[in-house]
C-alpha cells in the first residue's frame, strides 16, 4: 500500500548528540514536509521541499537540517544546536497542482526525547 | 499575517452533535482542511473545502464556510466515543506557495 513511513517511532538522545529521523514515501509526491508538534501549539513547519535537490526553511528551522537527494526520501537531522528538541515530529507529503486538492498525507510520527 | 485559530477544548455527550470552529486570515483562493489526530499518531484528512464553496457534507460531517467572517466550522452528527481526538483545521493557497498553516487543534472529548 502507498503511504509515508517514519522511523524510528521512539528515539532517545543524550544532550549534545545529533540524531536523524527518517521519512520515506512511495506516493510519488514531489513535495515533502517536516513539522514539529508540541502540546497546545499545533504544528510548526521546520523545513519543506517542493522538488528533489531543493528545500526551504520553515518557521522554526534553527537547529535542524534536511536533505532531498531522492524523491521518496526527506530525512531530518536534529542537531545539538537545537535547544529544546524533545517533541513529536511529523513528516508529510503532497502532490500539488494537477487538479488535485493538495491534501497532505502524514506519517505516524517520531517521538524524540532528550535525556 | 497568516494565522489560523481554534478553541482548545470541546466536550460533548455521546449521540449529540459536535461543532468545532476555526478562523483564518488568508482571503485569497485557498483550500481549507479538517484533520483528525488520535493519540500518538499522525494526522488523517477528514474533509476539505475550497474557498468558493459555502458548505460540504460527507456522511456525519458537515463543513460550513463563512467567507465574510473567515470562519470555518466542522459539525459531527451523532458523535461517538471513537470521535474523541484532536481536530486541526488548516489552509493553503491554491497557488504561489507550498506552505500549509495549521490551527492549534481542538481536543474533542466524548462522554459516554
Amino acid at each position: 500500500d502507498g503511504g509515508i513511513t517514519q522511523s524510528p517511532k521512539y528515539l532517545f538522545r543524550k544532550e549534545g548528540q545529533n540524531v536523524t529521523l527518517s521519512c520515506e514515501q512511495n506516493l510519488n509526491h514531489d513535495a515533502m514536509y517536516w513539522y514539529r508538534q508540541d502540546p497546545g501549539q499545533g504544528l510548526r513547519l521546520i523545513y519543506y521541499s517542493q522538488i528533489v535537490n531543493d528545500f526551504q526553511k520553515g518557521d522554526i528551522a534553527e537547529g535542524y537540517s534536511v536533505s532531498r537527494e531522492k524523491k521518496e526520501s526527506f530525512p531530518l537531522t536534529v542537531t545539538s544546536a537545537q535547544k529544546n528538541p524533545t517533541a513529536f515530529y511529523l513528516c508529510a507529503s503532497t502532490q500539488r497542482g494537477q487538479g488535485g486538492t493538495g491534501e497532505l498525507f502524514f506519517g505516524e510520527g517520531s517521538r524524540l526525547t532528550v535525556l | 499575517g497568516e494565522d489560523v485559530e481554534q478553541s482548545l477544548f470541546l466536550s460533548v455527550r455521546e449521540g449529540d452533535s459536535s461543532v468545532i470552529n476555526c478562523t483564518y486570515t488568508d482571503s485569497s483562493s485557498t483550500y481549507l482542511y479538517w484533520y483528525k489526530q488520535e493519540p500518538g499518531a499522525g494526522l488523517q484528512l477528514l474533509t476539505y473545502i475550497f474557498s468558493n464553496m459555502d458548505m460540504k457534507q460527507d456522511q456525519r460531517l458537515t463543513v460550513l464556510l463563512n467567507k465574510k467572517d473567515k470562519h470555518l466550522s466542522l459539525r459531527i452528527a451523532d458523535t461517538q466515543t471513537g470521535d474523541s481526538a484532536i481536530y486541526f483545521c488548516a489552509e493553503t493557497r491554491t497557488s504561489g506557495t507550498y506552505k500549509y498553516i495549521f490551527g492549534t487543534g481542538t481536543r474533542l472529548k466524548v462522554l459516554a
